[in-house]
């Protein structure tokens, strides 16, 4: 197992709901990602963070909200949810920018 | 011109075989090609990487070969086992940035 724990391992929540997925690093790194993963497509990336600024936003629709507070911690707020986010988010961390990224184990969200 | 094409989608070796996972790139800016192994309810881990200013990687079982003319790049698993049986997945990314593109993965199952 890596360095990036994320919390919860499993969610199940409803299209009103509003939760948060944790991801938590021991690395040291400085950058941390978001990631979604869905079965058959690229991974996609969702956020990026480098020293707690957000310096990538690939577009994604604004009911996840990510927050830095520090750089060891990364949340994703979810709210208002469709069925079609029901994936693997994972989250990664790295030294810096181009260098290789570490995984946590990721969340697998079903949306009802 | 962001995208990596990875074939085969899905794999099956039989044991001490080869298993040869390709993948091609389109953007030359590209310096930084990472492999990454998923086992089932985990993350993706780094696997072996390569920089382009060599034509081949090799650690233990696995073998990273670099064509940068063809814009190509493959992984071979030498003497498969079943415990190499996961998702593999082929990135690239540029120096300076965040962000890596990846493939959309090879499903590899070694028989006993």
């Amino acid at each position: 197992e890596t360095g990036v724990t994320q919390t919860p391992r499993h969610l199940v929540m409803g299209m009103t709901n509003k939760k948060s997925l944790k991801c938590e690093q021991h690395l040291g790194h400085n950058a941390m990602y978001w990631y979604k993963q869905s079965a058959k497509k690229p991974l996609e990336l969702m956020f990026v963070y480098s020293l707690e600024e957000r310096v990538e936003n690939n577009s994604v629709p604004s009911r996840f909200s990510p927050e830095c507070p520090n750089s060891s911690h990364l949340f994703l707020h979810l709210h208002t949810l469709q069925p079609e986010d029901s994936a693997l988010y994972l989250c990664a961390s790295s030294p810096s920018g181009s260098e290789t990224q570490y995984f946590g184990p990721g969340t697998r969200l079903l949306v009802l | 011109q962001q995208q990596v094409k990875q074939s085969p989608q899905s794999l099956i070796v039989q044991k001490g075989g080869i298993s040869i996972i390709n993948c091609a790139y389109e953007n030359t800016a590209f310096d930084y090609f990472p492999w990454y192994q998923q086992f089932p309810g985990k993350g993706p881990a780094l696997l072996i990487a390569i920089r382009p200013d060599v034509s081949e990687k090799k650690e233990g079982r696995f073998t990273i070969s670099f064509n940068k003319s063809a814009k190509q790049f493959s992984l071979h698993i030498m003497d498969s086992q079943p415990g190499d049986s996961a998702t593999y997945f082929c990135a690239a990314s540029r120096t300076g940035t965040y962000k890596y593109i990846f493939g959309t993965g090879t499903r590899l199952k070694v028989l006993a």
